[in-house]
């Protein structure tokens, strides 16, 4: 196990909601990233998170927003559910600032729109 | 522009068979890194292996191999003797050396081990 937790695991909402989910970074990393995977598809890049602040991000509209806190944990928001959005997220972790490091990921939120 | 193909989309053997997923990549840097992460049906993307484009050492790991040739910009992995704990869908990734965010991810092979 990687030590990355995220919550919660499953989660059902309607178009048009929002949604938060967390994640925890594995002790010693100062860096998430988030990643959606659609059913049959590999991840997509959402954004990445270092030092409290948006450190890239991928094709993804303005209504996903993130935050991190001074323990390095990550929320990831989405705004205005659209069915498209039901996917895989995944969370990662990974030390930066001593040259590339792996990401270590998370066992996922599954999250269905309806 | 970066990008990753895994041209296998399924791939079934019989346990014991030796099987070689495929991974072709695209990048115009220089120094750049590959991966190639396991995602069994919990959903978790295991870690395998990272590899940086200036160093094509073939590597061995038990049963598992990844054979990284820059000239054909390919990065496959064999697996030798497959076990039934083997499926699972395995994605080759491309991380590029001037960035420390995203990873590329391919669309996956996803391995079916019969017993």
């Amino acid at each position: 196990e990687t030590g990355v937790t995220q919550s919660p695991t499953h989660l059902i909402k309607t178009r048009g909601q929002q949604v938060t989910l967390r994640c925890s970074s594995q002790s010693g990393h100062n860096t998430v990233s988030w990643y959606q995977q659609a059913l049959g598809q590999g991840p997509q890049f959402i954004f990445q998170y270092y030092r409290e602040e948006e450190n890239g991000r991928g094709n993804f509209p303005p209504r996903f927003s993130g935050l991190q806190f001074p323990n390095y944990s990550s929320e990831l928001n989405v705004n205005a559910l659209e069915l498209d959005d039901s996917a895989l997220y995944l969370c990662a972790s990974s030390l930066l600032g001593r040259g590339k490091e792996t990401q270590y990921f998370g066992p996922g939120t599954r999250l269905l729109v309806l | 522009a970066q990008k990753v193909t895994q041209a296998q989309t399924e791939i079934s053997v019989v346990e014991k068979e030796d099987v070689t997923l495929d991974c072709v990549y695209e990048t115009r840097d220089t120094t750049y890194y590959l991966f190639w992460y396991k995602q069994p049906p919990s959903g978790e993307l295991v870690f395998l292996i990272r590899r940086n484009s200036f160093d094509e050492q073939n590597e061995i790991s038990g049963r598992y191999s990844w054979n990284f040739q820059k000239s054909t910009s390919s990065f496959n992995f064999t697996i030798t003797a497959s076990q039934v704990v083997d499926s699972a869908v395995y994605f080759c990734a491309l991380s590029e050396g001037n960035r420390d965010d995203k990873i590329i991810f391919g669309k996956g092979t996803r391995l079916h081990i019969l017993p």
